[in-house]
């Protein structure tokens, strides 16, 4: 599975959009991006996954760059719920069921 | 509610003690997991179960010994385990299909060692 890179850490004022970025320049044509997030002391939460098409659920929005090689993760109005560390994961399904988890990206809502 | 339950939550459990954790998931799904975080360190994956077979151990020392009776249900058995094995214990499981399957995980079982 291609391997990813996210800044360590971002801080947002409560209510204004966050952008989460991710870089994933060797992703191969059938590796899809996954996001979760983990608030301190909890199992890490799925927030959003797509191929190739901007994808939009009710937690989040998922950009994905013509080249797939970046994509961001968007909350539109951020909350003070919303601080957590966020993860972007590629892989393929035909890999197996294997999930690893980097380091993320530490998002602070500040009020 | 993740549909995935863990106990215990917590556990504080001696060098020379056996203890297990425990993990059902009530989303009929194929495949689960165990993983591990330490105090600042990623997820790591320990093992994984599909269809009730073991399908992945990343090189986890034989203190751990995992168990899965059916695909609701897992354990992770302990015995004689080491302070640095005080951990967040993450129990996770997915539908094991290849179209892009997510991943749920439950809340965690602490566990310090003493």
């Amino acid at each position: 599975d291609a391997k990813t890179t996210q800044p360590p850490s971002m801080d947002c004022a409560e209510g204004r959009a966050a952008n989460l970025p991710c870089n994933h320049s060797t992703i191969s044509g059938n590796e899809y991006v996954y996001w979760y997030r983990q608030i301190h002391s909890q199992g890490p939460q799925y927030i959003i996954h797509g191929l190739k098409n901007n994808e939009t659920n009710e937690m989040a929005s998922l950009i994905i760059t013509e080249d797939r090689k970046s994509s961001t993760l968007i909350l539109p109005h951020a909350t003070l719920r919303d601080t957590a560390v966020y993860y972007c994961i590629v892989k393929s399904p035909y890999t197996g069921n294997q999930f690893y988890f980097g380091t993320g990206t530490s998002l602070t809502v500040i009020p | 509610e993740t549909g995935v339950t863990q106990t215990p939550r917590h556990l504080v459990m001696g060098m020379t003690n056996k203890k297990s954790l425990k993990c059902e998931q009530h989303l009929g799904h194929n495949a689960m997991y165990w993983y591990k975080q330490s105090a600042k360190k990623p997820l790591e994956l320990m093992f994984v179960y599909s269809l009730e077979e073991r399908v992945e151990n990343n090189s986890v020392p034989s203190r751990f010994s995992p168990e899965c009776p059916n695909s609701s249900h897992l354990f992770l058995h302990l015995h004689t385990l080491q302070p640095e094995d005080s951990a967040l214990y993450l129990c996770a499981s997915s539908p094991d299909d290849i179209s892009g399957n997510t991943i749920y995980f439950g809340e965690g079982s602490w566990l310090t060692v003493v």
